[in-house]
């Protein structure tokens, strides 16, 4: 069964330095997804994707975060200086269409010193 | 804008005995709504999802939900646990956000199976 793949499982970094996570979502899969889960919080919605443009951010995605589809299967998102506060488990998800069944890969732990 | 409250961080129950995910959401418009189970050291996977269609939708694993919309809720039962159903469940209301496909999650019902 086809399914999300995101690495790494758990990302070390110092605040202020650039981490890239990466996913890559089901192939014939055309709209992305990237969602945050902060320790002992709700899982929160990021940013959506769809053919090479966001069509949606939420407020937590100021100008430090950066979502990009380098070729026909990674996604990546980028937060280019690391703040504390970033440190969470970050979902990436995809979907074949709008039905909203969101296909969630296994998440990246990010943890920033 | 619309929203999920799961009346439960932690249920506890006997194997073999019934499960009940308590969940309430508001939207301002026709939800989609779903419940997904995450568990330890792995993606969320989806349960279920309802859809305009069937008020009982039934899942994965034995699990059913049941949608009404005059309590806003969206409860999610299962007949008889299993120890295999040790995990974090989350209720998830679909459809909002400008673009339509936004997710928004509760907070969260962390399930323990005792044998």
């Amino acid at each position: 069964e086809p399914e999300v793949t995101q690495t790494p499982s758990h990302q070390v970094t110092q605040m202020g330095q650039e981490v890239i996570l990466r996913c890559v979502p089901i192939s014939n899969h055309l709209y992305f997804y990237w969602y945050r889960q902060i320790l002992g919080q709700k899982v929160e919605f990021l940013v959506s994707f769809y053919n090479n443009e966001i069509s949606e951010k939420s407020e937590i995605f100021d100008d430090q975060f950066s979502v990009e589809r380098p070729d026909g299967s990674n996604f990546t998102l980028k937060i280019r200086s690391t703040k504390l506060e970033d440190s969470a488990m970050y979902f990436c998800a995809s979907t074949r269409d709008r039905s909203y069944e969101q296909y969630f890969g296994p998440g990246t732990r990010l943890t920033v010193t | 804008a619309q929203s999920v409250t799961q009346l439960d961080s932690h249920v506890s129950v006997s194997e073999g005995t019934p499960v009940l995910l308590r969940c309430n959401y508001s939207s301002s418009y026709s939800p989609s709504l779903f419940w997904y189970v995450q568990h330890p050291n792995k993606g969320l996977q989806l349960l279920l999802k309802y859809t305009s269609a069937a008020t009982l939708v039934k899942g994965i694993n034995g699990f059913e939900a049941e949608f009404k919309k005059s309590e806003t809720s969206f409860h999610l039962t299962k007949p008889s646990a299993h120890m295999s159903d040790a995990a974090e469940y989350f209720c998830v209301v679909g459809g909002g956000g400008a673009a339509g496909n936004k997710l928004t999650f509760g907070g969260g019902t962390r399930v323990l199976v005792k044998p």
